[in-house]
């Protein structure tokens, strides 16, 4: 069963071009939504995790400038811009309950951001 | 700030072997240890955890072990198959969603 629908799932950026992703929650048992990045090493970086509808994040890493955003219940979205670098963005959903950090994460199928 | 350290970054064995993965962290306040697989290719999907109250889990083939002086866990995968062949990655359990670095476990025929 899939609980995460996570598109686009590989896109060519333009240098200096901002590309929006978007990850639609399936199962409202696992309400917290989070970003994670992979970078072409394996490495995996926690970004965001955001929980209520109107929460809004951003952060700046080597590579790329992120902003996050908890559309609804069901909708999370994710613009990269200034990508230097290509990576892989993971969307997650996890229970709730003592605290994120205490569940399993449940991961997208990602997406891959090439740089053109 | 907090670490989790993966030490083996790669892995080989022989078909039918066991393979054990070692992750030490620094929080002291950690208390959930998940562990994920990544085929290649692929994402990433949870394979096994352990809760600091206990000190062994066993889920099939999988084996997690953690030793709260030594701030240390690790995961054992026994009679390995090729199908195991994988990254795969510990989480600390901190607050600070800290992942290991990844350990590429090749099983030989």
């Amino acid at each position: 069963v899939t609980l995460l629908e996570q598109n686009p799932r590989w896109r060519l950026v333009p240098r200096g071009q901002a590309v929006n992703l978007r990850c639609i929650l399936k199962n409202s048992q696992y309400p917290w939504m989070s970003w994670y990045q992979q970078d072409l090493q394996k490495q995996l970086q926690w970004l965001f995790t955001l929980r209520s509808p109107g929460d809004k994040e951003v952060k700046s890493l080597p590579g790329a400038d992120y902003l996050a955003t908890r559309v609804t219940d069901t909708e999370l979205r994710l613009q990269v811009a200034n990508m230097s670098q290509g990576r892989t963005l993971y969307c997650t959903c996890s229970a709730g309950g003592q605290g994120i950090s205490n569940e399993r994460l449940f991961f997208g199928h990602g997406t891959k951001l090439s740089v053109l | 700030g907090e670490k989790v350290e993966q030490h083996e970054s790669t892995l080989s064995v022989r078909e039918g072997d066991s393979a054990v993965i070692n992750c030490t962290y620094t929080d002291t306040a950690s208390s959930y240890f998940p562990w994920y697989k990544q085929e290649a290719g692929k994402s990433l999907h949870f394979v096994i955890d352990i809760r600091s109250n206990v000190d062994r889990k066993q889920s099939q083939r999988l084996i997690v072990l953690l030793d709260k002086k030594a701030k240390r866990f690790s995961l054992h995968i026994t009679a390995t198959q090729p199908e195991d062949s994988a990254i795969y990655f510990c989480d600390s359990g901190s607050w600070q969603l800290i992942f290991g670095s990844g350990t590429q476990l090749t099983v030989m025929p």
